[in-house]
């Protein structure tokens, strides 16, 4: 499968643990996005690289939540100090660059439950 | 505030039955709009986009979308629904260089066979 991968596919921690997500993009795509998703609402923004540059944040986006695309590869998304709140599903998308509205691919998403 | 609303939560149909899903959207500047599908257990999926040219854009699977610019609109349209188009519907915009996707808050659609 050539598609985004995100790993692991779920994971349940308690309040107050630290947990990462690795996300690996389609290899020729140079853009990545995060977002979170939970029950019964749209996909909602938090992040993006081009490359291995952060262009944008959410300014939703808790200081608790830090995201790193080091070699411009695969990415991490790390949640600290995690709370009953952070439960949701996390998704990762990659795109390609260019004219014409390229489309972002997305990976199955990684489900978080903080207990 | 850039924005999508997606005017039906929830629609339920019998197979053969025409569908419409209404999409409006706020942004400022030109955009690019999409519709997203997501299946029971699948990720998200592209059905079609659009970013210029013909307003009436055709995507997978039998679907397709007319832009109104001037009512902000990018509405889903099938002229016959299958139990297979069981899923989630999202709709979303991008500014016309690309970039994050703002999203709707989806639509469940179930066919009933």
């Amino acid at each position: 499968d050539t598609g985004v991968s995100q790993d692991p596919r779920h994971k349940i921690t308690k309040r107050g643990q630290n947990v990462t997500f690795r996300c690996d993009p389609i290899s020729e795509h140079n853009r990545l996005y995060w977002y979170r998703q939970t029950l019964g609402q749209g996909p909602e923004f938090l992040t993006y690289f081009q490359n291995e540059a952060q262009l944008e944040k959410s300014r939703l986006l808790s200081d608790r939540f830090s995201a790193e695309r080091p070699k411009g590869s695969f990415s991490t998304l790390e949640i600290q100090r995690t709370e009953q709140g952070d439960s949701a599903m996390y998704l990762c998308a990659s795109s390609s660059t260019g004219q014409g509205a390229p489309e972002a691919f997305f990976g199955q998403g990684t489900r978080l439950t903080v207990v | 505030a850039q924005s999508v609303s997606q005017h039906n939560h929830h629609v339920i149909l019998s197979e053969a039955a025409s569908l419409e899903l209404g999409c409006n959207y706020s942004y400022g500047g030109t955009v690019n709009l999409f519709w997203y599908v997501q299946y029971p257990g699948q990720h998200l999926q592209l059905l079609l986009k659009y970013f210029s040219g013909d307003p009436l854009v055709k995507g997978i699977k039998g679907f397709e979308a007319e832009f109104i610019k001037s009512k902000f609109s990018f509405n889903l349209r099938k002229p016959s629904v299958q139990w297979s188009d069981t899923a989630e519907y999202f709709c979303a915009v991008n500014a016309r260089l690309g970039g994050k996707l703002i999203f709707g808050q989806g639509t469940e659609l179930s066919v009933k066979p």
